[in-house]
């Protein structure tokens, strides 16, 4: 069984569109977070959840808002796609020793 | 598709010792290599990269990694740990040409005695 899972894998879309990134972890972490990789490959903290709430905001356009409708679900909304939103986005999970489970990543393409 | 795999999940060390935490993965092609450590509480910190060029590859805090292209390796090592480096340490590749996304592996625990 995949322990964080987010879908989908790949999503191409045009300029100016809205989407949405699942993610959900079967581990019982009361901790979820999202990440973007960059265009040199390094990792960035977007979001974290703690509980359902929100306990980590980096400096993100508000087209980002992540939705937690539970504990074990953090899903990433974007709204008004610009290109510069491209990247891969990851999904992850922490319990109490707050070791990272990541998922597999989200490739967005903004055509 | 490729894997990493990080064989150590926890290793516990007294302070002085020496470091060497494994990665290998399974890929034939070109890859960049990752160490990211994220010490307790706190978010995913970059460690060192390779992208290219000499092999051993210096990071920050004293850390440094050799990319082994025939043994498929990219062993992280620092010569004497501190306290302070007690954390868990990720593995991560990504395939040049390839799907953009990294692959982690599962994370080495470190443990650093007083």
């Amino acid at each position: 069984d995949t322990a964080v899972s987010q879908t989908p894998k790949y999503l191409v879309t045009q300029m100016g569109n809205d989407k949405s990134i699942k993610c959900e972890q079967n581990l019982g972490h009361d901790t979820m977070y999202w990440y973007k990789q960059d265009s040199k490959k390094f990792l960035k903290i977007m979001f974290s959840y703690n509980n359902k709430e929100l306990i980590i905001n980096e400096t993100v356009p508000n087209r980002f808002s992540p939705k937690s409708p539970d504990k074990a679900h953090l899903n990433l909304h974007i709204n008004s796609l610009e290109l510069g939103d491209s990247a891969v986005y990851f999904c992850a999970s922490s319990g109490q020793g707050r070791k990272l489970f990541f998922g597999s990543g989200t490739q967005l393409s903004v055509l | 598709a490729q894997s990493v795999s990080q064989h150590n999940h926890h290793v516990i060390l007294s302070e002085a010792a020496s470091l060497e935490l494994g990665c290998n993965y399974s890929y034939g092609g070109t890859v960049n290599l990752f160490w990211y450590v994220q010490y307790p509480g706190q978010h995913l910190q970059l460690l060192l990269k390779y992208f290219s060029g000499d092999p051993l590859v210096k990071g920050i805090k004293g850390f440094e990694a050799e990319f082994i292209k025939s043994k498929f390796s990219f062993n992280l090592r620092k010569p004497s740990v501190q306290w302070s480096d007690t954390a868990e340490y990720f593995c991560a590749v990504n395939i040049v040409g390839g799907a953009d996304g990294l692959t982690f592996g599962k994370g080495t625990h470190l443990i650093i005695q007083p």
